[in-house]
């Protein structure tokens, strides 16, 4: 069974760094683009860029290029998300999911990690 | 890039059909079948519906179906079922990019 497992809910203050990850299991890690997509509350969803762990391609949109970092460690099938700086606008629900084809249809979804950034 | 333009809200009564539009640009929908749906249930991860504009994965339902034509992708979804109630949004390739739309809130009546 393919499955995206994300790590917990994370309360940071403004200026501090972070890093969220999201672990796939059941399928070959390193054949599969990992995507990020965050929705805001209340809100809808933006892509924010795209992994492939088997060689490292990454490719982000303009609206967060410079603003996170994508990474991946394919030894434990792990992907993540980093921030440097939080801004309290970064409070969202970050989902990570599966790409297939060229990377930009997700088929399975983690189940998101809630980021809070507050004074 | 800006958001494709999805309506807001739509409704329909069960065992009717509804359908969603998404306008982009020749920048985006126009230019890519690679245009695709997903729905969202309130609290719950988004879930893929159509991919390049008119496929649908295992296990979606045939009442969902997906078209293009010029600059605007639809997701038709037939035979309306209470369980249809979520928000929906599309999603386009824009060129080493993908941009979502604002996604469209369906209730069931």
């Amino acid at each position: 069974e393919v499955q995206l497992v994300q790590s917990g809910a994370e309360v940071k203050k403004p200026g501090e760094s972070l890093k969220i990850s999201c672990k796939g299991s059941g399928y070959s890690f390193t054949s599969y683009w990992i995507g990020w997509v965050r929705q805001m509350p209340g809100k809808g969803l933006e892509w924010m860029g795209i992994i492939y762990p088997g060689d490292s391609d990454t490719r982000y949109s303009p609206s967060f290029q410079g603003q996170v970092t994508i990474s991946a460690d394919k030894s434990i099938s792990t992907a993540y998300l980093q921030w440097s700086s939080l801004k309290a606008s970064d409070t969202a629900m970050y989902y990570c999911a599966r790409g297939f084809g060229d990377g930009y249809n997700f088929d399975y979804w983690g189940q998101g990690t809630l980021v809070t950034v507050s004074s | 890039q800006s958001a494709l333009t999805q309506p807001a809200s739509v409704s329909g009564s069960p065992g009717q059909s509804i359908t969603i539009s998404c306008t982009g640009t020749s920048s985006d929908v126009g230019s890519y079948n690679l245009v695709s749906w997903y729905q969202q249930h309130p609290g719950k991860a988004p879930k893929l519906m159509i991919y390049e504009v008119s496929k649908r994965p295992s296990g979606v339902s045939n009442r969902f179906s997906g078209s293009k034509s010029g600059n605007t992708a639809s997701l038709t979804i037939s035979g309306l079922q209470a369980e249809d109630e979520a928000d929906y949004y599309c999603c386009s390739y824009a060129g080493s990019s993908v941009v979502f739309g604002g996604g469209t809130k369906l209730t069931v009546l």
